[in-house]
């Protein structure tokens, strides 16, 4: 099983759409989450954090099921600029170093 | 201000070549990373230095070896490349977690697409 799973898509939505990616992970003992955005043939930047209390950034909320080992993504009126992969990523921090564990990626692409 | 820079952007040589792929930071960062992107798209930690120090080393063929000659820099040195090594390289670097104020964010390059014929 993979430590990070996610549902590869691609998700094809219009321009204005609501979108979401969930994702799961599979070491209770993970520490920290995040979704980082990738565009083609570029670095993954850090999208967000995520925290079990829900967070939201613009269009952008992120929440962590702990219980249930869940990270979600939701994307409100999507944007052409959003077409990315979005990837799920957990952190295994062993004393000041973080270990970064990443799912496959979901791709988005927002038509017009 | 280029915060991680890798060198070469693109790399192609022959099955069998020895190569390097040099990383270098400017964001006072004390931890550096490597990463590799296969044709999957699952990108995977290889290495991880800490101020010079190695702290997390993957199961990585021994013919991979990072080299750490300052906290600013993580050169990675690929001896007798094979067919399957082909794939993007991404360094990262990471301030340790206490003096980042309690996060875990890496920072990476823009990646050295390598490719072995």
């Amino acid at each position: 099983r993979k430590e990070v799973e996610q549902d590869p898509g691609p998700f094809n939505v219009p321009e204005g759409a609501t979108v979401a990616f969930n994702c799961t992970y599979s070491n209770s003992a993970s520490q920290s989450f995040f979704w980082y955005r990738q565009d083609c043939r570029k670095e993954p930047k850090l999208l967000m954090s995520v925290y079990s209390s829900g967070n939201e950034d613009g269009r952008f909320t992120a929440q962590l099921n702990r219980a249930s080992q869940y990270i979600s993504l939701l994307i409100r009126d999507s944007k052409l600029s959003d077409s990315a992969t979005y990837l799920c990523v957990v952190n295994m921090r062993s004393g000041n170093t973080g270990k970064l564990i990443f799912g496959q990626g979901t791709t988005l692409q927002v038509k017009p | 201000d280029t915060a991680v820079s890798q060198t070469p952007k693109y790399l192609v040589t022959q099955m069998g070549n020895d190569k390097s792929i040099k990383c270098e930071q400017n964001l006072g960062h004390d931890t550096m990373y490597w990463y590799k992107q296969d044709s999957k798209k699952f990108l995977k930690i290889m290495f991880s230095y800490n101020n010079k120090e190695l702290i997390i080393n993957e199961t990585v063929p021994n013919r991979f070896s990072p080299k750490s000659p300052d906290k600013a820099h993580l050169n990675l040195h690929i001896n007798s490349l094979e067919l399957g090594d082909s794939a993007v390289y991404f360094c990262a670097s990471s301030q340790p977690y206490r003096a980042s104020g309690n996060t875990d964010t890496q920072y990476f390059g823009p990646g050295t697409r390598l490719t072995v014929l």
